[in-house]
């Protein structure tokens, strides 16, 4: 089975600053998909980046990027220019390439705070 | 599109008692899941559907049952409810498998008390 990690309960940066948010997964699979969940006090799951296994290039969306070591089963997620509706918790999950429909395997997630 | 909706928002339930929860999506998606989410936890998978008429457990289907009569309707069905049900459950859908994409719904908050 795999297993994702989030080593960092909850990290706290200055509005404008650029934070990094650390993934580690456990998979036997050479083919999978990962992804950076947001979810606010809403509650809402709000898809923000996609990396799939079988591109080397990091994936990135306007102000948050991944930095993807495939080697090293590592994940992490950097946000530029942090603002603060960026607060929210945020969740890595990962998702075998094989066949079938099982779903995501989420960590257990990271609360961003952002400081004005 | 509404997306994926869920109803109840919010719900208290005694010990013993069952309830359903609704799941609808209007964006044509075959694919369709549930999750749960516990306190300073991550989602864990409850069942999925991959069409009309075809259901699979996924890491916690114990206590649940699902039924998925049409493309776009998921309901998750608690029989006795017991306090370890106490979370915050999700639905989602995807278009196809793997690759795409899953929406998910606000959530529904359930207490067993």
């Amino acid at each position: 089975a795999q297993t994702v990690t989030q080593s960092q309960p909850e990290m706290s940066v200055q509005e404008a600053e650029t934070v990094t948010l650390s993934c580690t997964y456990d998979t036997s699979e050479s083919d999978y998909y990962l992804f950076w969940y947001k979810q606010p006090p809403s509650r809402q799951m709000i898809l923000v980046i996609r990396q799939e296994a079988y591109k080397q290039q990091n994936a990135t969306e306007n102000r948050f990027s991944v930095n993807f070591q495939k080697a090293a089963k590592s994940f992490s997620l950097k946000i530029s220019d942090s603002q603060l509706g960026d607060a929210a918790m945020y969740f890595c999950a990962y998702r075998n390439s094989g066949g079938g429909a099982d779903g995501l395997t989420f960590g257990k997630g990271t609360h961003l705070i952002i400081q004005p | 599109n509404a997306g994926v909706t869920q109803t109840p928002k919010f719900r208290i339930l005694k010990i013993g008692q069952s309830m359903t929860l609704q799941c609808a999506q209007d964006m044509n998606h075959n694919y369709m899941y549930w999750y749960r989410q516990d306190p300073g936890m991550g989602l864990k998978l409850i069942y999925y559907s991959v069409g009309a008429g075809i259901t699979d457990k996924g890491e916690v289907p114990n206590g649940y049952n699902v039924s998925r009569s049409t493309t776009e309707d998921f309901p998750l069905r608690l029989e006795l409810a017991a306090p370890s049900q106490t979370s915050v459950y999700f639905c989602a859908s995807s278009y196809s498998e793997v690759k795409d994409t899953q929406y998910f719904g606000p959530g529904t908050r359930l207490t067993v008390l």
